[in-house]
């Protein structure tokens, strides 16, 4: 079955403890990106990448890191999670111009740092 | 800057009615426009993908209409059942190769049985 998958799904941390949430896709997409959703400010994007080692910032990346080393894979990285990122992680892909840039979304993380 | 605008934010419809949620966007120039259901505390399913030179695209009761012109798009619900509560969100993808998807808030829709 063609998805996208995370890991954890739900994870409760303290500030400061490094964690790192795991997104795989198994369509050969080339692109992926990852998105967070807190009320009343909808989808944001924090980081997408267009490839392999080929990563960039969206319009939140402030205290997240990531890193692409296999195409498959997209893992986020907290370095120092603080309590203003609580929220839920969406991992997501698309393949490009021959699939019309058609968005698949993973089932969510729920973060909460206390 | 393009702005998604899905109007209105909450509906609540009895079962078997056929419904209308709305999409506007402020830049016509979009490569695409996609229609994604979420189920509380859930991910995002995709429901039907318009491109730019599409005018509608269909999947069983659902059919999605693009107005590119206007900046409008349309998600018509046929015939609706209680399974289909959920919140639904329209997202514009800007130019061929943009890495972001530009989200509306979404509409929360529920179906009274």
């Amino acid at each position: 079955e063609a998805q996208v998958t995370q890991n954890p799904r739900y994870l409760i941390t303290v500030t400061g403890k490094k964690l790192t949430v795991t997104c795989s896709q198994n369509m050969n997409h080339e692109y992926m990106s990852w998105y967070r959703q807190d009320p009343g400010l909808g989808l944001r994007q924090i980081y997408y990448s267009m490839n392999v080692e080929v990563t960039d910032k969206g319009d939140v990346p402030e205290g997240y890191k990531v890193s692409r080393k296999e195409k498959r894979n997209f893992p986020l990285i907290l370095e120092s999670p603080s309590p203003n990122q609580t929220s839920l992680y969406f991992c997501a892909s698309s393949v490009g111009t021959g699939g019309g840039y058609e968005q698949y979304f993973g089932p969510g993380t729920r973060l909460t740092v206390t | 800057k393009q702005e998604v605008t899905q109007i209105p934010a909450a509906l609540s419809v009895p079962e078997g009615e056929n419904l209308v949620l709305n999409c506007s966007f402020t830049d016509s120039a979009i490569y695409n426009l996609q229609w994604f259901r979420q189920d509380p505390g859930k991910g995002l399913t995709s429901l039907l993908l318009i491109q730019s030179s599409q005018r509608e695209q269909t999947s069983g009761r659902l059919n999605a209409s693009l107005d590119k012109s206007s900046g409008r798009s349309t998600l018509y619900i046929a015939a609706s059942q209680p399974g289909d509560s959920a919140t639904y969100l329209c997202a514009v993808r800007p130019w061929e190769g943009a890495q972001k998807l530009v989200f509306g808030q979404g509409t929360r829709l529920t179906i009274n049985p």
